[in-house]
């Protein structure tokens, strides 16, 4: 089944305790993506990656990591989380970059709260 | 910074009202519009796009928006909706680069 994956779907944690979100997708895409959503303020890019090695930043990335050393995965680093990193983290995927218009395939979310 | 306005935060319509969500994006160049919805406890998922052509697209349950370039406007459209529409919208347009940008999300309550 084509799907993107995310670990862990929930998690607390404490403040400066590093800590990784994994993203996998399965359908070969190039582009991936992780979004945070908040309420009032929908989602907000973080960052993206157009292909393996090549990463930028999305609107929101002040305290966020991402590497991309293989096509299906796309973990979020948060070398120190604080408290307003507390949010909902979707990890998306397309075949190609939005501007192609390709439909993006969004994971099933991650509820992260940081004390 | 580009920007996506959706003025409508929570909307309210009983079962077979006409609805209207509203999108206004700022970027004056070349975009491609999106509209994804999330049902309760479901993935976001794609409900209709614009790239290119005539500017009224149709998506799936019945669902359909129409682009107005001049207005930076997408607004979503549905003649007559169902309490299985409940769900949160989202307007998205593509920025610069590879980005996407999300509007804030309208929250949609179909009462039966």
């Amino acid at each position: 089944e084509a799907q993107v994956t995310q670990n862990p779907r929930y998690l607390i944690t404490v403040t400066g305790k590093k800590l990784t979100v994994t993203c996998s997708q399965n359908m070969n895409h190039e582009y991936m993506s992780w979004y945070r959503q908040d309420p009032g303020l929908g989602l907000r890019q973080i960052y993206y990656s157009m292909n393996v090695e090549v990463t930028d930043k999305g609107d929101v990335p002040e305290g966020y990591k991402v590497s991309r050393k293989e096509k299906r995965n796309f973990p979020l680093i948060l070398e120190s989380p604080s408290p307003n990193q507390t949010s909902l983290y979707f990890c998306a995927s397309s075949s190609r970059p939005p501007r192609s218009a390709d439909t993006q395939y969004f994971g099933p979310g991650t509820r992260l709260t940081v004390l | 910074a580009q920007s996506v306005s959706q003025h409508n935060h929570h909307v309210i319509l009983s079962e077979a009202a006409s609805l209207e969500l509203g999108c206004n994006y700022s970027y004056g160049g070349t975009v491609n519009l999106f509209w994804y919805v999330q049902y309760p406890g479901q993935h976001l998922q794609l409900l209709l796009k614009y790239f290119s052509g005539d500017p009224l697209v149709k998506g799936i349950k019945g669902f359909e928006a129409e682009f107005i370039k001049s207005k930076f406007s997408f607004n979503l459209r549905k003649p007559s909706v169902q309490w299985s529409d409940t769900a949160e919208y989202f307007c998205a347009v593509t920025g610069q680069g590879g980005k996407l940008i999300f509007g804030q999300g309208t929250e949609l309550s179909v009462k039966p």
